[in-house]
């Protein structure tokens, strides 16, 4: 079983519409959940960090964490054209920047006009 | 948030030859720089974990002797491919980190690497 499950996708939906993007880990050892935004052929974004279970919100976009269940979210709301992109969770043992980070597959977006 | 910057951001070489690609920090000190390879479609896949001025920490299944990584100064990381093989034809990425929280490491645009 690998660390981090994420659906590859490709996910594609319309205009305005509601997105959710999920991750399933299996080290309960990890405490930070990330979000990174990668346009193509470009490094990734960060885009919101969580730390332990809850929810957090930026603008459209939300992010939850439920350690009981090793299950992370990411909700866009309103979504807009610009916002395609491949969507990869990423999650951090020990809580510093200087360990490394464990990545899903990523979930390609498309949001169309 | 901080600037990583990556040079040369494509290139292509002939199979055999050796490749450098740098990764700087613009305006942070990072004590810590991460090397990571992307395939299509792929995820990031970690390759290697570089603290300035110590030997860098390989993952599993990364060969040393042919990705060479020098970490010389707090802003400057460089990676080498020695005699490079169409399938190490990939995308590069560095990140770096200056020991903040988890979220703080800043990942630079990345390097394209075609082997012909």
């Amino acid at each position: 079983q690998k660390e981090v499950e994420q659906d590859p996708g490709p996910l594609s939906v319309p205009e305005g519409a509601i997105v959710s993007l999920n991750c399933t880990y299996s080290n309960s050892a990890f405490q930070y959940f990330m979000w990174y935004r990668q346009y193509s052929r470009k490094g990734p974004e960060l885009l919101m960090y969580t730390y332990s279970s809850g929810n957090k919100e930026d603008g459209r976009f939300t992010a939850q964490v439920d350690k009981s269940s090793k299950y992370i979210s990411l909700f866009i709301r309103d979504s807009q054209p610009s916002d395609s992109a491949t969507y990869l969770c990423a999650m951090n043992q020990s809580g510093g920047s200087n360990y490394k980070l464990t990545f899903g597959k990523g979930t390609l977006l498309t949001v169309n006009p | 948030g901080a600037v990583v910057s990556q040079h040369p951001s494509r290139v292509i070489c002939k199979s055999g030859t050796s490749v450098k690609i740098e990764c700087r920090s613009l305006d942070f000190q990072a004590t810590t720089m991460f090397w990571y390879r992307q395939f299509p479609k792929q995820s990031l896949m970690l390759m290697a974990t570089s603290n300035e001025g110590s030997k860098a920490t390989y993952e599993q299944g990364v060969e040393k002797d042919k990705f060479l990584i020098n970490h010389a100064s707090l802003t400057l990381s460089t990676l080498t491919v020695t005699s490079a093989h169409p399938e190490d034809s990939s995308f590069y990425i560095c990140s770096a980190a200056s020991g903040g929280a988890a979220y703080t490491q800043y990942f630079g645009p990345g390097t394209r690497l075609t082997v012909l």
